[in-house]
């Protein structure tokens, strides 16, 4: 099974910073990678599609780069409603793994 | 518009089974994979299985081999994942996800809490 890890797992930030998250895989997954924002009691969204695609709706502050093991997701002003929990898919193969997450808090 | 509606919280005793509902609105039914996703308490998320409402294949990872049913009324645009044989670390929401392609899960229900408590 292919595995995602997510750096960092915690991450403080103001508004106005730029954010990049990285998320590896365990082996080669092409750009089948997405991007998930979660806010607290709210299900997953879509933010980001074949690694580098933005899903339509989404603010162009948002944009993903990578291909293969190595990806980033970068926001480049961060906004108050930002502040969430921000996961990685793969969608190589099956079973269709999530990375840990990555959770941005307000400094 | 495009959405997944899934049914409200339940409450289990160990050792019982729960089926949630997800009905789906605003697109083909058979043209998506069904996916579901599950969510402990202040944990990650996990991914289930699928099912295939236009033919009801499905596949489950390897953890719910044999423990979770996957089906579907396709007259009624509804898929259902029962989980069986619950205990307390199946506390958990479970969302179900539109697949897009092999591209992404693009539509999400808005989860159904399952909480299992003798």
């Amino acid at each position: 099974d292919i595995q995602l890890t997510q750096s960092p797992s915690f991450l403080s930030a103001s508004v106005g910073d730029r954010v990049t998250i990285t998320c590896r895989a365990s082996q080669g997954i092409s750009s089948y990678l997405a991007w998930y924002q979660q806010k607290p009691g709210t299900a997953p969204k879509l933010l980001i599609y074949a690694a580098s695609t933005l899903q339509s709706g989404v603010p162009s502050r948002f944009s993903g780069s990578g291909s293969g093991t190595e990806f980033t997701l970068t926001i480049s002003s961060l906004q108050p409603e930002d502040f969430a929990t921000y996961y990685c898919q793969h969608l190589n193969s099956y079973p269709r793994a999530f990375g840990p997450g990555t959770k941005v808090d307000i400094k | 518009q495009v959405q997944l509606v899934q049914s409200g919280a339940e409450v289990k005793k160990p050792g019982a089974s729960v089926k949630v509902s997800c009905k789906a609105s605003g697109y083909t039914f058979t043209g998506n994979h069904i996916h579901w996703v599950r969510q402990a308490p202040g944990q990650g998320l996990e991914w289930m299985g699928w099912i295939s409402p236009d033919n009801g294949d499905t596949y489950f990872a390897q953890k719910f081999q044999g423990w979770v049913t996957m089906t579907r009324d396709t007259s009624i645009s509804t898929a259902y994942m029962e989980l069986s044989r619950l205990k307390s670390d199946d506390t958990a929401i479970y969302y179900c996800a539109r697949e897009q392609g092999i591209i992404a899960f693009d539509i999400w229900g808005q989860g159904t809490m399952v909480t299992v408590s003798a």
